[in-house]
């Protein structure tokens, strides 16, 4: 079967770090992108990030919102993905998603993960 | 960036209704739209993509289609199961943006 599992959040003060880990079964990790989303409290999804394959040399885009505070990372030896976040904000409160393209090459993602939740407070 | 504008973002319906949402593209994302859904603290779920094609396991009650940007998800005969809320998502460029939600609550 399939599946991503999200672990890492919790509570953290403003400007601190957390990391947030993605861990795939189920397929072979190398083969495909990866993506992240978030949804804060009562809110709609937003994309955060997505992470080429190594054969497409890695490469990573941002959503502006997060773009220099975040980063995207793999290792494809453990099957994780990872997302790293610093200086982090109230507004970046929420749950955190990862997800798996459904196939190579494209932007429609199945499955998720069931989501981790990040709580940016003092 | 392209935005999607979801409407309604709201909508009470009863056990077989039809029901209608629609997203509207900023600009041309040709086929790239897709739907999820998503019931409360649950994960979304791919229902719907490139516009009109199921994800396995969708019910044929669900169907998508387009009109220029213009694009609609259509649920006839509403089963419990469907209320819940439901996003579109345009694929065609980066940065991916999601529209603003619909909620199918029971009338």
């Amino acid at each position: 079967e399939v599946q991503l599992v999200e672990s890492g959040g919790g509570l953290v003060e403003p400007g601190r770090s957390l990391r947030l880990s993605c861990t795939a079964s189920g397929f072979t990790f190398g083969d495909f992108a990866m993506s992240w989303f978030r949804q804060a409290p009562g809110k709609g999804l937003e994309w955060i990030g997505f992470i080429r394959r190594e054969l497409y040399g890695g490469t990573i885009e941002y959503a502006a919102s997060v773009k220099g505070r975040f980063t995207i990372s793999r290792d494809d030896s453990k099957g994780i993905a990872y997302l790293q976040m610093n200086s982090l904000k109230t507004e970046d409160t929420g749950i955190y998603y990862c997800g798996r393209p459904m196939v190579q090459g494209v932007h429609e993602f199945d499955p998720w993960g069931q989501g981790t939740l990040v709580t940016v407070s003092s | 960036d392209i935005q999607m504008t979801q409407s309604p973002s709201s909508v009470s319906a009863s056990v077989g209704d039809t029901v209608t949402i629609t997203c509207r593209a900023s600009q041309d994302i040709n086929i790239f739209s897709n739907w999820y859904q998503q019931k409360p603290g649950k994960a979304p779920k791919l229902l719907m993509y490139r516009t009109s094609t199921l994800q396995t396991g969708v019910p044929s009650r669900f169907s998508g289609s387009r009109s220029g940007t213009d694009f609609t998800l259509t649920i006839n005969r509403l089963q419990p199961e469907d209320f819940a809320t439901y996003y579109c998502q345009q694929a065609s460029s980066f940065p991916l943006t999601f529209g603003g939600g619909t909620k199918v609550e029971i009338k």
